[in-house]
């Protein structure tokens, strides 16, 4: 067990590409979430899976967010068109049911 | 709705002094309590939880928070900081009969530690 794993660690795109992150999770973690950190905010929910399911989005969620965890393991989140409040610390969490979350060390990406 | 308030948003002690983080949760009943702590550059780490029970918490690193339903608080604690604590420390609060979706993070406290 070497705790959630987050890829990559930082990343620099430019307005209006796509960018997709990647989350492995403690293996026993049946719940996955995830939560986006902007400069001087606490972490807000954005979504999350149980198992394969994604069971929740936020309403800051946008259409141009998608997340998937096609086989209850590891989960992507993509973001197509990014724009520059898209930049953000984007954080990954797992837990076992209900238990506290167990945080990633997430992925910062910087819109230019 | 529920919501969480840090009313200090940077803090600055002396390493060895005492420690108090303050933190008001507003919601309708009895809520699930938390304390994360965050490096820079890293993700948060929990110190501590409260549920129900004993209204004095204990965590790791030495942390302790204390329930408070009166005063609606769940104030951080630690008698004698070491200069490992720097870091911003998050307060979150959920409802005790959803998941972890329901999260509300607090904006944070960042402390500094002086020689």
């Amino acid at each position: 067990d070497t705790g959630v794993s987050q890829n990559p660690r930082h990343k620099i795109t430019k307005r209006g590409q796509n960018v997709t992150f990647r989350c492995d999770p403690i293996s026993e973690h049946n719940r996955l979430y995830w939560y986006r950190q902007t400069l001087g905010q606490g972490p807000e929910f954005l979504t999350y899976f149980q198992n394969e399911a994604q069971l929740e989005k936020s309403r800051l969620l946008s259409d141009r967010f998608s997340a998937e965890r096609p086989k209850g393991s590891f989960s992507t989140l993509e973001i197509q068109r990014t724009e520059q409040g898209d930049s953000a610390m984007y954080l990954c969490a797992g837990s076992l049911d209900n238990s506290p979350l167990h945080f990633g060390n997430g992925t910062r990406l910087t819109v230019t | 709705a529920q919501s969480v308030t840090q009313p200090d948003i940077h803090i600055t002690v002396s390493e060895g002094a005492s420690l108090e983080l303050r933190c008001n949760y507003s919601y309708g009943a009895t809520p699930y309590l938390f304390w994360y702590v965050q490096s820079p550059g890293q993700g948060l780490q929990l110190l501590l939880k409260y549920f129900s029970g004993d209204t004095l918490v204990q965590g790791i690193k030495g942390f302790e928070a204390e329930f408070k339903r009166s005063q609606s608080s769940f104030n951080l604690r630690k008698p004698s900081v070491h200069w490992r604590d720097a870091a911003e420390y998050f307060c979150a609060v959920g409802p005790t009969n959803f998941g972890n979706e329901k999260l509300t993070f607090g904006t944070g406290t960042r402390l500094t530690i002086i020689p």
